[in-house]
């Protein structure tokens, strides 16, 4: 059983368009966070969600807008892609509690044409 | 800026070895300090954390030290084998911040 699972995993698009990641987890968690991870490897936090509610925005571009209909559940629609879009995203789950324990997916690799 | 550097950046370690990653952090409001393993095409997984009270913690061949006066800690991987190569972060979280700070990562290549 995935604890948290992504789709899709890979995502070729080109420049302009929209599209959407889509993330699950099963492990009863009440945080959920989205994170980009660039060519170099560096891993950088984007959005946190704590039951349903937005605690952390970093410094993202309002192109990305992140949804969570429920605890389980964290999706990203990205905007009027642009080339530097392009990267590995990353979506994770933890329990507020102990928020250094972060349970991640197996990524979404983006690719922008 | 970024508040949890580390270093190296990439790391060639026999089987067998030792490897060793420092990370250096700015902000004492930091109370816990994991370390996450990457493998390709994985997502990052947990490895190890220490709180800065302990000042060494050891988990099989994976062990953190921590130097709360230097603001460092380290992870040190003894008995290195090829199954360890792998992309190795440590982070640094604020309580009840529901933020990790990762550092840079580093690249491990065990050579068999």
């Amino acid at each position: 059983d995935t604890a948290v699972s992504q789709t899709p995993k890979y995502l070729v698009t080109q420049m302009g368009n929209d599209k959407s990641i889509k993330c699950e987890q099963n492990l009863g968690h009440d945080t959920m966070y989205w994170y980009k991870q660039d060519s170099k490897k560096f891993l950088k936090i984007m959005f946190s969600y704590n039951n349903k509610e937005l605690i952390i925005n970093e410094t993202v571009p309002n192109r990305f807008s992140p949804k969570s209909p429920d605890k389980a559940h964290l999706n990203l629609h990205i905007n009027s892609l642009e080339l530097g879009d392009s990267a590995v995203y990353f979506c994770a789950s933890s329990q507020v509690s102990s928020s250094y324990e972060q349970y991640f997916g197996p990524g979404t690799r983006l690719t922008v044409t | 800026q970024q508040q949890v550097k580390q270093s190296p950046q990439s790391l060639i370690v026999q089987k067998g070895g030792i490897s060793i990653i420092n990370c250096a952090y700015e902000n004492t409001a930091f109370d816990y300090f994991p370390w996450y393993q990457q493998f390709p095409g994985k997502g990052p997984a947990l490895l190890i954390a220490i709180r800065p009270d302990v000042s060494e913690k050891k988990e099989g061949r994976f062990t953190i030290s921590f130097n709360k006066s230097a603001k460092q800690f380290s992870l040190h991987i003894m008995d290195s084998q090829p199954g360890d190569s792998a992309t190795y972060f440590c982070a640094a979280d604020k309580a009840a911040g529901n933020k990790l700070t990762f550092g840079g990562g580093t690249r491990v290549l065990v050579k068999p």
